[in-house]
């Protein structure tokens, strides 16, 4: 079966460098999750989208922005890094109503 | 306050044996999903049981069992016949159908780490 995929699986970036990751969700899927997972910690909920358009926001920093494009992919931008942001990075789709299905994660580094 | 309480933040349990995770949430919302993530240390977050809050029965999918108190607000997730590959974090998670945020997103607790003993 069709998994979420994201790319890339690493990344490290330099302070004050920009990053911008990518989700395919599952086909079919609905709504469009980002989350951020520090080291030893628990998913906390970034942003969202239902059919396209932004449906919740999260803790999101004002330093990242997402979008969701025709063909349903969707990109967290992430500008003016700083070390904390080094994170795992997942997305995750669902239809309304059912279980979330997340991708493997975006593992950034911030040096 | 926490939405989602896992008290055990790590669990042993022999090889082949059965282990309960613990899981309490705290909802005023008449509507809400519960459910059981694994986390093997290669990082992936992988969907292991839900529950919804009007179910009558308790959710069960292979060798694992949802213990569903709605009374107590208690959602434990029990593994039967433990192996070697359960050992990772497990995070139990809720979503708030009348929360307002209009995307269902789930808030997880800060998860419970398995090791399994040969």
């Amino acid at each position: 079966a069709a998994g979420v995929i994201q790319s890339p699986r690493h990344l490290i970036k330099e302070k004050r460098e920009t990053a911008t990751l990518k989700c395919y969700p599952i086909p079919r899927h609905d709504t469009v999750y980002w989350y951020q997972q520090g080291p030893g910690q628990d998913p906390q909920f970034l942003i969202s989208f239902y059919e396209k358009m932004q449906s919740d926001k999260g803790s999101i920093p004002d330093r990242f922005s997402a979008q969701q494009f025709s063909d349903y992919h969707s990109e967290l931008n992430m500008s003016s890094l700083e070390l904390g942001d080094s994170a795992l990075y997942f997305c995750a789709s669902s239809v309304t109503g059912s279980p979330l299905h997340f991708g493997n994660g975006t593992r950034l580094t911030v040096t | 306050a926490q939405k989602i309480t896992q008290t055990q933040p790590g669990m042993f349990v022999q090889e082949k044996e059965a282990v309960t995770l613990d899981c309490t949430y705290d909802t005023s919302d008449p509507s809400y999903g519960l459910f059981w993530y694994k986390q093997p240390s290669s990082g992936e977050m992988i969907f292991l049981i839900y529950q919804g809050s009007y179910d009558q029965q308790n959710a069960t999918e292979g060798r694992y069992s949802l213990n569903f108190q709605k009374a107590r607000k208690s959602a434990n997730l029990v593994i039967s016949a433990s192996q070697l590959g359960d050992s990772a974090m497990y995070f139990c998670a809720m979503r708030e159908v009348y929360s307002g945020a209009g995307s269902y997103q789930l808030t997880f607790g800060k998860g419970t780490k398995l090791s399994v003993i040969p």
